[in-house]
């Protein structure tokens, strides 16, 4: 069955380091891919997507490539803040299932001054 | 603005009660989600309901019931045969129709922490 992998947390990184969250994944037919952010005590936000091989999901300075060969997601940051302190998820949806997400198991991220 | 309500924010259960959560929404979806995070832990599917009067279990619907007479509301009732029910609850939304969930993917609210005293 379908299925989401990501990086066990947390990722510790200084304010200004690069990030790089590993997301792959498994799945039957050509899913859609997603980045969703959950800030503390909050629900989760889409962050970005990507809907078929090659595209290129961006949103605040977060970035990921649908890689097809690879099976992989990975979220990159060319320089995190403090304010991107948050647990990230990385989630599927195949085409035809109208009605189900894959999370991952999340990653927590902590950014300090 | 449209979006998903879901009350209370925080929740405490005596043992043996049965409580029931919230979850409106106005962003006229037709599939509305029940999710539950432990912590550290990712999202576990309860219930799913894809139209009114009719709704689906998930993965972990064991001591959950839900409802559907209204197509913006979803909620929850966390049953006393839950014998773990401590953790944070998300409601979440979506469009039915191909292609919807490539597009848009869920609309969450902003969850409900449940503890059991």
């Amino acid at each position: 069955g379908d299925s989401v992998t990501q990086m066990e947390g947390p990722v510790t990184l200084s304010e200004e380091a690069c990030l790089t969250i590993n997301c792959t994944y498994t799945a039957t037919g050509y899913p859609s891919l997603f980045w969703y952010v959950q800030y503390p005590g909050e629900g989760l936000q889409l962050l970005l997507k990507a809907t078929k091989a090659d595209d290129k999901g961006s949103n605040k300075g977060f970035e990921a490539t649908y890689r097809k060969e690879t099976t992989s997601f990975h979220l990159e940051k060319g320089s995190v803040q403090v304010s991107d302190s948050a647990v990230y998820f990385c989630a599927l949806s195949e085409p035809g299932n109208f009605n189900k997400f894959y999370f991952g198991s999340g990653t927590k991220l902590n950014v300090k001054p | 603005d449209g979006g998903i309500t879901q009350s209370p924010k925080y929740l405490f259960r005596k043992e043996g009660q049965n409580v029931t959560l919230s979850c409106e929404q106005n962003l006229n979806h037709d599939a509305m989600y029940w999710y539950r995070q432990d912590p550290g832990q990712g999202l576990r599917l309860i219930y799913y309901s894809q139209i009114v009067n009719d709704f689906q279990k998930g993965d972990i619907a064991e001591g959950y019931s839900v409802s559907r007479e209204k197509k913006e509301s979803f909620p929850l009732t966390v049953t006393s045969a839950q014998k773990n029910p401590t953790a944070f609850y998300l409601c979440a939304s979506s469009i039915v129709r191909q292609g919807a969930l490539r597009d848009y993917g869920y609309t969450f609210g902003s969850g409900t922490r449940l503890t059991v005293v």
